[in-house]
């Protein structure tokens, strides 16, 4: 079974609203990361948080982790039509596996 | 952009025959990965490589096998391909494992069809 599961599966926002996505995950990590695939694209990396960390900004994003509910949100603030793309959390479950969940699907509204 | 090349970029084959999808990095990246992507389920890992010869199963490893001969390049063979093996396939490189570190770099994908 996967380690990471995104929650919502798809979501619809209007342009400048914030978007908001949650992760959970089963096991312990080292860390957590947040990814962004356009349609037929590679994944990006968009941020990374180390499980000693409960926050982290990047630009418009922010991240949060809490380690005791094993779970994570990353926030996309005032949305812009390039924001439309699939974002996945993936997890470091201290081994050398990196382990994505299913995703959440985000579509800006103009 | 991290030089990452996965060839084919698009296949189509019949059940039962050979493929072998190859990743090729330029980053002297120690990590590399094959993921699957489909919809419904994300990105699943296959294997993965934490060196030269150095490889170990994924979640989902039933039906492939890997070599990693030279540092940058990761083989991902289906030694007889199934339609259920239908899918993208997605290789990425990593520098380190640390907790700082551990950033993936995706290639563009390889879209393998199954007959």
């Amino acid at each position: 079974s996967q380690q990471g599961e995104e929650d919502p599966q798809a979501l619809s926002i209007q342009e400048g609203e914030n978007a908001t996505m949650n992760c959970s995950y089963k096991t312990s990590i080292n860390n957590l990361q947040w990814y962004r695939q356009n349609s037929g694209r590679g994944l990006v990396h968009l941020i990374l948080i180390r499980s000693n960390e409960r926050e982290k900004h990047s630009g418009r994003l922010r991240v949060t982790l809490d380690t005791s509910k094993k779970s994570s949100s990353l926030l996309i603030t005032a949305s812009r039509a390039a924001d439309t793309a699939s974002y996945f959390c993936a997890t470091d479950a201290r081994d050398d596996k990196i382990i994505f969940g299913k995703g959440t699907r985000l579509h800006i509204l103009p | 952009d991290a030089g990452i090349t996965q060839s084919p970029r698009h296949k189509v084959t019949e059940t039962g025959t050979p493929v072998t999808l190859r990743c090729h990095q330029t980053e002297n990246h120690r990590y590399m990965y094959w993921y699957r992507q489909d919809p419904g389920h994300g990105l699943r890992l296959i294997h993965y490589s934490y060196g030269v010869k150095d490889t170990d199963k994924g979640e989902v490893s039933d039906g492939y096998s890997v070599s990693r001969s030279k540092t940058e390049d990761f083989l991902l063979t289906l030694e007889s391909a199934t339609s259920s093996q239908t899918s993208v396939y997605f290789c990425a490189i990593s520098e380190s494992r640390t907790a700082n570190t551990g950033e993936l770099f995706f290639g563009e994908g390889s879209r393998l069809t199954v007959l």
